[in-house]
């Protein structure tokens, strides 16, 4: 069967750095993607990978292994207003997204 | 205009009702999504609308029924539903089909649907 897992919830303080991982099983890959969703509100995209390697995008930063079937989404300066859930999801080789569960991140003052 | 905009916002509706949501983008996007998403669970894919033609329905009941007027356009049009069926519903939208590039969705902020 095909396997998203990410943490159910982590916790932070505001001004340090978070990284919440995600691990796939899927039927092939053609893209991983993670997402943001503020409670009551649209998922928002964050990032999309490939290529193994690293992708930078100001205090947000995604990294992917496709032989390990992993990614992480790296938070820097943590401001209040991250906190949400982030959601992982992986294109399989149908193309389909495959979703995990999401990982809410609470911050801290 | 960047957003996907849903209504109603919060719906409910007895298990005999027939009510429908709405969904539309102005992005000139060709591609339109339904997801049901249940609390702290992912987003479960319903429908995909490909220009204008449905291509993916995933086993979902007949009670939900969806139409697609236009390219601008997405409904759901709900019957005769379950209590467990009461979820946020999501839409989206990407440039194009499954098959190419990053293909982004982009999501409304959904309808939360309460069924007694």
């Amino acid at each position: 069967g095909q396997n998203i897992d990410q943490p159910t919830e982590m916790t932070a303080t505001e001004g340090a750095i978070v990284q919440i991982n995600c691990t796939y099983q899927t039927s092939g890959f053609n893209g991983l993607f993670w997402y943001q969703q503020h409670a009551g509100e649209a998922p928002t995209f964050l990032s999309y990978n490939v290529l193994d390697g690293l992708e930078e995008k100001g205090r947000f930063s995604s990294f992917l292994s496709r032989s390990k079937g992993y990614s992480y989404l790296l938070l820097k300066e943590l401001q209040m207003k991250d906190s949400a859930s982030y959601l992982c999801a992986v294109r399989d080789s149908n193309y389909q997204l495959i979703w995990g569960a999401g990982t809410k991140l609470i911050i801290k003052p | 205009d960047t957003e996907v905009t849903q209504t109603p916002k919060h719906l409910v509706m007895g298990m005999t009702n027939k009510k429908s949501l709405k969904c539309e983008q102005h992005m000139g996007h060709r591609a339109m999504y339904w997801y049901k998403q249940k609390a702290k669970k992912p987003p479960e894919l319903m429908f995909v609308y490909s220009y204008e033609k449905l291509s993916i329905n995933e086993s979902v009941p007949s009670r939900f029924s969806p139409e697609c007027p236009n390219s601008s356009l997405l409904n759901l049009h709900l019957h005769a539903l379950q209590p467990e069926d009461s979820a946020l519903y999501l839409c989206a939208s990407s440039q194009q089909g499954s098959y190419s590039g990053a293909n982004v969705l982009t999501f409304g902020a959904g309808s939360r649907l309460t069924v007694l």
